[in-house]
């Protein structure tokens, strides 16, 4: 079964690119999705399908997927994108959703 | 708009049962086009999928937990619920309900697109 992999933590200063992988040494990565989840909120879809954006949310999202990682970019951060950020793909085999490990981004 | 909101006790006993219920406002439960789920993230810990319930009833469950857990539905009063029998310590979390938008068959693909905010379980004596 999936195994996903993402960096515990991202620094970046405002203003600046940051990029979240989220990798699987094994498994090809059919399809990825990216959740930003703040303390107390309420989760959000950040990104479905590998890029696609929901209704809301910014163009300084976009997304990536070459197969064994996917990539979550913020073009510009700014103070209120820090968060936790999750991938999440299916795994066909088990008929279930898996989640990485979540990584941290902390807006310097 | 859609809206999604967990309701439980915060504080569960080892050994008890934990139940939750997720009340559906601004959308059908009853819709053929979505599944819906339960999700939870322990204290330092990721997301962990607990499991998913069609409007039919129809049940997936994570299979490290599937012995202890029950989704059901409830269409008539736009409610699902969640029961986890012989709670221990590592299942203190905030758990989250969720709409499941699935790509294609259900068992190809899908992602949440609408949580509720969570609710806080503590396992404690």
């Amino acid at each position: 079964s999936y195994v996903l992999t993402q960096p515990p933590s991202v620094s970046v200063s405002p203003g600046q690119p940051a990029s979240i992988t989220c990798g699987e040494d094994n498994l090809r990565i059919i399809t990825v999705h990216w959740y930003q989840v703040r303390p107390g909120q309420a989760p959000v879809l950040v990104l479905y399908d590998d890029r696609d954006r929901p209704s809301g949310i910014p163009e300084r999202f976009s997304g990536s997927n070459s197969g064994h990682t996917a990539t979550l970019t913020i073009s510009r951060v700014e103070a209120g994108d820090e968060a936790d950020y999750y991938c999440q793909v299916w795994d066909s085999r088990g008929d279930r959703p898996v989640f990485g490990g979540g990584t941290k981004l902390t807006v310097l | 708009q859609l809206q999604l909101q967990e309701s439980g006790p915060g504080l569960v006993q080892p050994s008890e049962t934990l139940s939750l219920t997720c009340t559906v406002s601004g959308g059908s439960l009853n819709s053929k086009n979505y599944f819906w789920g339960w999700i939870r993230l322990p204290p330092g810990k990721g997301l962990e999928w607990i499991g998913s319930v069609y409007y039919t009833g129809n049940t997936y469950y994570n299979p490290s937990l599937k012995s202890r857990i029950t989704i059901s539905v409830d269409t008539s009063k736009s409610q699902f619920s969640l029961k986890l029998t012989s709670v221990i310590a590592a299942d203190a979390a905030v758990y989250f309900c969720a709409r499941l938008v699935p790509t294609g068959d259900y068992a190809t693909g899908g992602y949440f697109d609408h949580w509720g905010q969570g609710t806080r379980v503590t396992v404690s004596s």
